[in-house]
């Protein structure tokens, strides 16, 4: 069955290093997505892109975040200068279209440890 | 704005017992509903989703939902529960045309020997 797949599983780093956050989508998928989970708080969306472009963001998407489909099969999220608060797993999801029915399929996160 | 509510951030029930997980949602427009399953260290899977056919869902493992427009309500329930039931549940909504999914800050269920 296909899945999402999301690369590294942790990432450890330190307050002000960028970070890239990895994923693979599902292959004949067209929508992608980013979400993200503070340690016990609720999932938040981040962001959303479609057709290289970003087609939706959240207030908590800021110019220290971007995303980008580098080739054919990944999709990354940077955090350019990390801070404390960016603590959190982090969601890739992917779906084959954007109607409200169409579901979200979502990868198994990267836990993001800022020191 | 869309957003759920999720009663219950811990519960317990005995193997066999009835699941029952609640949700309350809030939403100006009709709502697509969702509940989410998280298993430890694994990704969100879907368990069913409402979208504005049949009130009753069926998902996956034995897990139903019933929409109840009256209540702004959209329960998880399983007649008996199974030691391998045991994960972090999600509900979550999208409405509106936006394309995010909100999520309720989850429920763990914890099954019981």
């Amino acid at each position: 069955e296909p899945e999402v797949t999301q690369t590294p599983s942790h990432q450890v780093t330190q307050m002000g290093q960028e970070v890239i956050l990895r994923c693979v989508p599902i292959s004949n998928h067209l929508y992608f997505y980013w979400y993200r989970q503070i340690l016990g708080q609720k999932v938040e969306f981040l962001v959303s892109f479609y057709n290289n472009e970003i087609s939706e963001k959240s207030e908590i998407f800021d110019d220290q975040f971007s995303v980008e489909r580098p080739d054919g099969s990944n999709f990354t999220l940077k955090i350019r200068s990390t801070k404390l608060e960016d603590s959190a797993m982090y969601f890739c999801a992917s779906s084959d279209g954007l109607a409200l029915n169409n579901e979200q399929f979502f990868g198994p996160g990267t836990r993001l440890t800022v020191l | 704005a869309q957003s759920v509510t999720q009663l219950g951030s811990h519960v317990s029930v005995s193997e066999g017992a009835l699941v029952l997980l609640r949700c309350n949602y809030s939403s100006s427009v009709p709502p697509y509903l969702f509940w989410y399953v998280q298993y430890p260290n694994q990704g969100l899977q879907l368990l069913l989703k409402y979208t504005s056919a049949a009130t009753l869902v069926k998902g996956i493992n034995g897990f139903e939902a019933e929409f109840k427009k009256s209540e702004t309500s959209f329960h998880l329930t399983k007649p008996s529960a199974h030691m391998s039931d045991a994960a972090e549940y999600f509900c979550a909504v999208k409405a509106g045309g936006y394309q995010k999914v909100t999520f309720g800050i989850g429920t763990k269920l914890q099954v019981i020997p």
